[in-house]
């Protein structure tokens, strides 16, 4: 069975500090992983994909898969960037994807 | 914004009574997708449809049915048999294994 652990449910930042939001995964076969966030109402949306290699709105995520891991890191925080992140399994295909349970940051002036 | 359309926004359901969410997509996916959101919870997986005539049971399916009749179309009925109905509902679609797109959510409450 997949699974995504995402372990604080909360993180609170102050502007210009760096922020590491933790998401771990189980999963047996290839996994690909995606974050998606959701800012004060609007529609959930992604924010990167682990294939893509790509840095959006200055946040990165690497995929270890030693330690099953793909935390989103970004070095300096900015307010605008206080949101619900979620991140995501999917097994391929057409397949389920699995979210994890999201983490709210709160970026602090 | 279109692309996937749920609604209504907000569905008020008496005990016993069953209701249904509607979704739509003009984006010509295949998949699409059912999700549970609840407070600390993250969203759970309801049903899913890989292709129009199919659907499988997701993690949370007790309670739940939906019909996949046209590619555009995944309608969502939360029964009388689903205790605590109360929860936003989110549609999603996606083609391959593309990233899903969301609809803006439901919120259902029980009167």
């Amino acid at each position: 069975a997949q699974r995504v652990t995402q372990p604080e449910k909360l993180l609170s930042v102050f502007k210009g500090a760096p922020v590491e939001l933790k998401c771990n995964y189980s999963y047996s076969g290839s996994p690909e992983l995606f974050w998606y966030v959701q800012y004060s109402r609007q529609r959930l949306q992604l924010l990167l994909r682990h294939i893509s290699r790509e840095s959006i709105k200055g946040f990165t995520a690497d995929l270890n898969k030693g330690e099953t891991s793909f935390h989103l890191k970004k070095p300096f925080a900015q307010e605008e960037d206080s949101a619900m992140y979620y991140c995501a399994l999917d097994s391929g295909g057409y397949q389920k994807v699995t979210f994890g349970t999201g983490t709210k940051l709160q970026v602090i002036p | 914004d279109g692309g996937i359309t749920q609604s209504p926004k907000y569905l008020f359901r008496k005990e016993g009574q069953n209701v249904t969410l509607s979704c739509e997509q003009n984006l010509n996916h295949d998949a699409m997708y059912w999700y549970r959101q609840d407070p600390g919870q993250g969203l759970r997986l309801i049903y899913y449809s890989q292709i129009v005539n199919d659907f499988q049971k997701g993690d949370i399916a007790e309670g739940y049915s939906v019909s996949r009749e046209k590619k555009e179309s995944f309608p969502l009925t939360v029964t009388s048999a689903q205790k605590n109905p109360t929860a936003f509902y989110l549609c999603a679609s996606r083609m391959g294994n593309q990233p899903q797109h969301f609809g803006d959510g439901t919120r259902l409450s029980i009167l």
